[in-house]
C-alpha cells in the first residue's frame, strides 16, 4: 500500500533555533517527492522538488535531502523564524499513471516561539 | 503566490442546503482538482479534471460532484449538506504537461455544516 509517514506529528522551537522534520514514503514507482509549507487556514505552497537523482534541495533556509534507496526524507528549516509557524506536508508522487497520483502525509505541525 | 481563488472562504449552512464551492484559476492550466482535508490530516482527492468537460471521482469518496464547463471554472456542489460534510475543501490546478506535475493550491474553503 503506497504511504507516506511523517515525523513528529508536532513541534515547538524556539525562534533562532533549527530542526529537522521527517518523511518516510513507501509509494512506487517512485516520481518526486515534495514538501509542502501550509499555513492555517491556507492552501499549501511549494517549498521543494525532488526527484529520484536529486539527494539535496535548497530553498532559502529549507534544505530537504532524499534518499530513495530507503524511501526517507527530511526538511531542514535553519534559523527559525514566528513566520515558520505552519504545517509542513510531505508529497510522493508516482509515475504509474497519467493522473500522476500524489500521496499527502499528515503533517508536521512545526510552532515557533519567541 | 499561484494565481488560483476559491470563494467563500468560510462557510456556516444548516442541514439540508444546497451549496456551491467555486474554484477559479487564471492560469490556463488544463487539470483541476479538489481535495478535502480534516484538522490534521492528509488531503484526499474527491475530484479531477483533465480539461473541459472532463470529470472524474477521486479516492475519497464523496456525495459533491462538478463541473468544468470552461478551463478556469470548477465548481463544487453539494445537493443536499450534512454535518458529516464539514471539512476544510481545497482546489488545485496544474498544467497538462507541467514538470512534477506540480499542483498550485488555492486558499481553501472551511465548510461548516450545522
Amino acid at each position: 500500500k503506497n504511504q507516506v509517514e511523517q515525523s513528529p506529528q508536532s513541534l515547538i522551537i524556539l525562534e533562532g533555533k533549527n530542526c529537522t522534520l521527517q518523511c518516510n514514503y513507501t509509494v512506487s514507482p517512485f516520481s518526486n517527492l515534495r514538501w509542502y509549507k501550509q499555513d492555517t487556514g491556507r492552501g499549501p505552497v511549494s517549498l521543494t522538488i525532488m526527484t529520484f537523482s536529486e539527494n539535496t534541495k535548497s530553498n532559502g533556509r529549507y534544505t530537504a535531502t532524499l534518499d530513495a534507496d530507503t524511501k526517507q526524507s527530511s526538511l531542514h528549516i535553519t534559523a527559525s523564524q514566528l513566520s515558520d509557524s505552519a504545517s509542513y506536508i510531505c508529497v510522493v508522487s508516482d509515475r504509474g499513471s497519467t493522473l500522476g497520483r500524489l500521496y499527502f502525509g499528515r503533517g508536521t505541525q512545526l510552532t515557533v516561539w519567541p | 503566490e499561484a494565481d488560483i481563488y476559491q470563494t467563500p472562504r468560510y462557510l456556516v449552512i444548516g442541514t439540508g442546503k444546497k451549496i456551491t464551492l467555486e474554484c477559479s484559476q487564471t492560469m490556463g492550466h488544463d487539470k483541476m482538482y479538489w481535495y478535502q482535508q480534516d484538522p490534521g490530516m492528509e488531503l484526499h482527492l474527491i475530484h479531477y479534471s483533465y480539461g473541459v468537460n472532463s470529470t472524474e471521482k477521486g479516492d475519497l469518496s464523496s456525495e459533491s460532484t462538478v463541473s468544468r464547463i470552461r478551463t478556469e471554472h470548477f465548481p463544487l456542489t453539494l445537493e443536499s449538506a450534512r454535518p458529516s460534510h464539514t471539512s476544510q475543501y481545497l482546489c488545485a490546478s496544474t498544467k497538462r504537461e507541467a514538470s512534477y506535475n506540480e499542483q498550485f493550491f488555492g486558499p481553501g474553503t472551511r465548510l461548516t455544516v450545522l
